[in-house]
């Protein structure tokens, strides 16, 4: 069963534009939901996840239970944060799912 | 900062042979993965390990693999006949704990070890 949707496969904005990058899941328990990130050439590093409410590098997520999503946001974009995001969700903590990936691209 | 090492970086094959990627992980992490990444595809999990033996696996992790902990820091993942479409990026990743405070369910990854099936 598919639990991490991500629709996206590209996609593009111009610097300084807001970017949001969906994030559906299902499971019907409390999962944890994290963003990671993979930048050119670099090993996937965790972005956030959303037990910490935190924003990191200007980007937020936040779990919205009823719509069963966890998209990510940024008001506004640059150059350096095109890279390749993936959503991912734990149900133990024993394993991960991850969604297919969205490759940003940030135009100069 | 610690990290996850991966060796070998690249590695080439022919279809039937047997390949071992290496993996060190971070020395106080308890859980240990494997995931894949075929060209193009979403990362996929293959097996999670925990206090010496395998804890999950895929569908995907069949009889032509296995997973190792030989020395108490090293994690190996085994693929005993090598076919065409193992060909992907293989990711090691550990954990130290799980639940809710701070660290704990977060995968640290490694750089990942190419494999290429001829």
């Amino acid at each position: 069963a598919q639990r991490v949707t991500q629709p996206e496969k590209l996609l593009s904005v111009f610097k300084g534009a807001p970017v949001e990058l969906k994030c559906n899941y299902s499971y019907s328990g409390s999962p944890e939901l994290f963003w990671y990130v993979q930048y050119s050439r670099q090993r996937l590093q965790l972005l956030l996840r959303h037990i910490s409410r935190e924003s990191i590098k200007g980007f937020t997520a936040d779990l919205n239970k009823g719509e069963t999503s966890f998209h990510l946001k940024k008001p506004f974009a640059q150059e350096e944060d095109s890279a390749m995001y993936y959503c991912a969700l734990t149900d133990t903590g024993n394993q991960f799912y991850f969604g297919t990936g969205t490759s940003l691209t940030v135009i100069p | 900062e610690p990290e996850v090492t991966q060796t070998p970086s690249h590695q080439v094959t022919q279809m039937g042979q047997e390949v071992i990627l290496r993996c060190v992980p971070i020395s106080n992490h308890l859980y240990f993965y494997w995931y894949r990444q075929i060209l193009g595809q979403k990362v996929e999990f293959l097996v999670s390990f925990y206090n010496n033996e395998i804890s999950e696996k895929s569908e995907i992790f069949d009889d032509q693999f296995s997973v190792e902990r030989p020395d108490g820091s090293n994690f190996t993942l085994k693929i005993r006949s090598t076919k065409l479409e193992d060909s992907a990026m293989y990711f090691c990743a550990s954990k130290g704990d799980v639940g809710m405070s701070s660290g704990a369910n977060v995968l640290t990854f490694g750089a990942g070890s190419r494999l290429t099936v001829l």
